[in-house]
């Protein structure tokens, strides 16, 4: 079966510091995969989003990155954190091709200070 | 993608049926609904979704109406822990991207 892994579960940083926060996903191959925000109170914002190896597409502007070194496994990065990038942050997979759900890791809760 | 749009905020008694709508408009030929509930400080959760016949299963029934502008998800005995944020998506076949709207916070009263 397939299964995704999101971690930290929480992390306090400080401002200025560097970010990096991991997803890998198991039993699949070959997924679309996602990263997004949800601010205290709010929906979920889409950040960025994989179709491949080395493939992101970034939507919305902001202090953050992403990569994918390998098929299952996607990172979300920052060189220096601002205030503003806290949050909880989720990733997220779904098969390419036919209709399917997305799964969703169980988050990381940012917090900068 | 459509874009939906969802109440912000519901309430609904214990043991009686939630019942959601969400107005999808623009939804093109072949774009489906999706739904998906997020219980507090967890990751969203698949519920279910449709093309343009009625769907139900274990956890949930979806009513989509003919001219396809608009459904409603039915929680047929809603418990306490059904209280969540329940987002409604419309999406392709073979789309990439994945967008949620602000959902609708539903809280189940005892």
């Amino acid at each position: 079966s397939q299964t995704i892994h999101q971690w930290p579960a929480t992390l306090v940083q400080p401002v200025g510091s560097p970010l990096s926060l991991e997803c890998t996903v198991e039993g699949t191959s070959n997924p679309n995969l996602y990263w997004y925000r949800q601010a205290a109170g709010r929906g979920l914002q889409l950040l960025f989003y994989s179709v491949g190896i080395g493939q992101i597409s970034s939507e919305v502007p902001q202090n953050l990155s992403a990569s994918r070194p390998q098929d299952r496994q996607f990172i979300l990065s920052s060189k220096k954190l601002l205030l503003s990038d806290s949050g909880f942050y989720l990733c997220a997979w779904r098969s390419q091709g036919w209709v399917t759900e997305a799964f969703f890791g169980q988050g990381t809760r940012l917090t900068v200070v | 993608d459509a874009k939906t749009t969802q109440p912000t905020s519901m309430d609904c008694a214990e043991g009686r049926a939630a019942n959601l709508p969400c107005n999808h408009s623009t939804i093109s030929g072949n774009e489906y609904v999706y739904w998906y509930r997020q219980i507090h400080s967890q990751g969203p959760q698949y519920i279910i979704h449709g093309l343009k016949n009625n769907e139900t299963n274990e956890m949930a029934s979806l009513i989509i109406t003919e001219d396809r502008k608009s459904s409603t998800l039915i929680l047929p005995h809603a418990t306490l822990r059904d209280t969540a944020v329940y987002y409604c998506i419309v999406t392709s076949q073979g789309a990439q991207k994945l967008v949620f709207g602000q959902g609708t916070r539903l809280t189940i009263n005892p």
